[in-house]
């Protein structure tokens, strides 16, 4: 079954140090794959869209990558703020766009 | 202004109730979403809606109902609650066409079953 892994323990890092998150993928060929942040009794906030055919993606300190061969995608926030701590989700869809499926996510802590 | 609204934020009831869940999006989207998130934190989708047409419906118990009276709204009803329905359940939408177009999502709603 078609399975998404992100890093289930939590990511400390030191303020302006660069977090780097992964989003790993089994039996699934998606066409896309998105970033989203949650913060505690929030609902999911998209961040970034990157598809099959892209290799990177930037937006301000935000970039993304994504290697279909690995199956893999990569999530970094550069000079990073106390403000970035939230969980951030990994989500995967297909071509017929109704269905996307997320991660559980990863927890991440910028201490200043 | 609030882009996508659910209503009530937090509900607590006893097993065996029947209770129902309110969303309004007022981005003129196309498609609206019901996801699930247990305490394992995944967010699994329940159903999707386009221009009020059923599309998904992720093997959900015939417990839930969704109803969509027009675009803007998507309603959630549960019957006979259950011990295992407690989470918070998120209203999503998104516009219909591109692929991959990111989804707004309401703020939940926390249900607990009693």
């Amino acid at each position: 079954s078609q399975k998404i892994e992100q890093n289930s323990e939590a990511l400390n890092i030191q303020e302006g140090k660069t977090a780097t998150l992964t989003c790993n993928y089994t039996n699934y060929s998606p066409a896309y794959l998105q970033w989203y942040r949650q913060d505690p009794g929030r609902g999911p906030v998209f961040l970034l869209l990157i598809r099959e055919n892209e290799k990177e993606k930037r937006k301000e300190r935000l970039k993304v990558t994504f290697d279909t061969t690995l199956k893999q995608s990569l999530f970094h926030i550069t000079a990073s703020q106390p403000a970035d701590s939230a969980t951030y989700l990994c989500a995967l869809g297909n071509t017929g766009g109704f269905k996307t499926i997320f991660g559980a996510g990863t927890r991440l802590f910028v201490k200043a | 202004d609030t882009a996508v609204s659910q209503t009530p934020k937090y509900l607590v009831t006893q097993m065996g109730n029947d209770k129902s869940i309110k969303c309004e999006q007022n981005l003129g989207h196309d498609t609206m979403y019901w996801y699930k998130q247990d305490s394992k934190k995944f967010l699994k989708i329940m159903f999707s809606y386009n221009n009020k047409e059923l599309i998904i419906n992720e093997t959900v118990p015939n417990r839930f109902s969704p109803k969509s009276p027009d675009k803007a709204h998507l309603n959630l009803h549960i019957n006979s609650l259950e011990l295992g329905d407690s989470a918070v359940y998120f209203c999503a939408s998104s516009i219909r066409g591109e692929v991959g177009q990111p989804q707004h999502f309401g703020d939940g709603t926390r249900l607990s079953i009693l």
